[in-house]
């Protein structure tokens, strides 16, 4: 089983939908879970972190199922510059090393 | 706000030839990191750094690989006889803890 595991879409949708993505992870001992989006090319940036509670940063909500193994994000109203890879992210046991998942990539369309 | 720089931002090289790959980490973070990402695939780990020692590597980081801190700044991966497949974006990265900044990082082209 993969340690993080995503659907890579592409997701297709118009300005001003709600689309939600999904991640799943393999390690129940993990503590520490974040949303980071890449563009074309470019290096990962941290879009938020995820907490047990859930937390929302305006147009974004996290959510983190810690039962299920299970981390979503949902997106409101999307934006034209919302387009881009969504990469789930676990903080591994040890020295802070980040494991990524293979992004999922959306495409947000007039 | 306080960036972490690389150098290149591209570089081309011959089949069997060493890169040098480098990186000025943010000034008072204490943790640096090499991660890659082969086109179209995830981002990997390659190793974490910390008190002047390597504190973690994947197992992609081999003999072929190395890291250093020079001086008080800078953060080098080495990539001795480079392959064909050692083509990626490299990425450098520095925190304090959980809380990282990536460089924008090297384009790695082998030829």
């Amino acid at each position: 089983r993969k340690e993080v595991e995503q659907d890579p879409g592409p997701f297709n949708v118009p300005e001003g939908a709600t689309v939600a993505f999904n991640c799943t992870y393999s390690n129940s001992a993990s503590q520490s879970f974040f949303w980071y989006r890449q563009d074309c090319r470019k290096e990962p940036k941290l879009l938020m972190s995820v907490y047990s509670s859930g937390n929302e940063d305006g147009r974004f909500t996290a959510q983190l199922n810690r039962a299920s193994q299970y981390i979503s994000l949902l997106i409101r109203d999307s934006k034209l510059s919302d387009s881009a890879t969504y990469l789930c992210v676990v903080l591994g046991d040890s020295s802070y090393k980040l494991i990524f998942g293979s992004g999922t990539r959306l495409l947000v369309r007039p | 706000e306080p960036e972490v720089t690389q150098t290149p931002s591209h570089q081309v090289t011959q089949m069997g030839q060493e890169v040098i790959l480098r990186c000025v980490p943010i000034s008072n973070h204490l943790y640096f990191y090499w991660y890659r990402q082969i086109l179209g695939q995830k981002v990997e780990f390659l190793v974490s750094f910390y008190n002047n020692e390597i504190s973690e590597k994947s197992e992609i980081f081999d003999d072929q690989f190395s890291v250093e801190r020079p001086d008080g700044s800078n953060f080098t991966l080495k990539i001795r006889s480079t392959k064909l497949e050692d083509s990626a974006m490299y990425f450098c990265a520095s925190s304090v803890d959980s809380g990282y900044t990536f460089g924008s990082g090297t384009r790695l082209t082998v030829v």
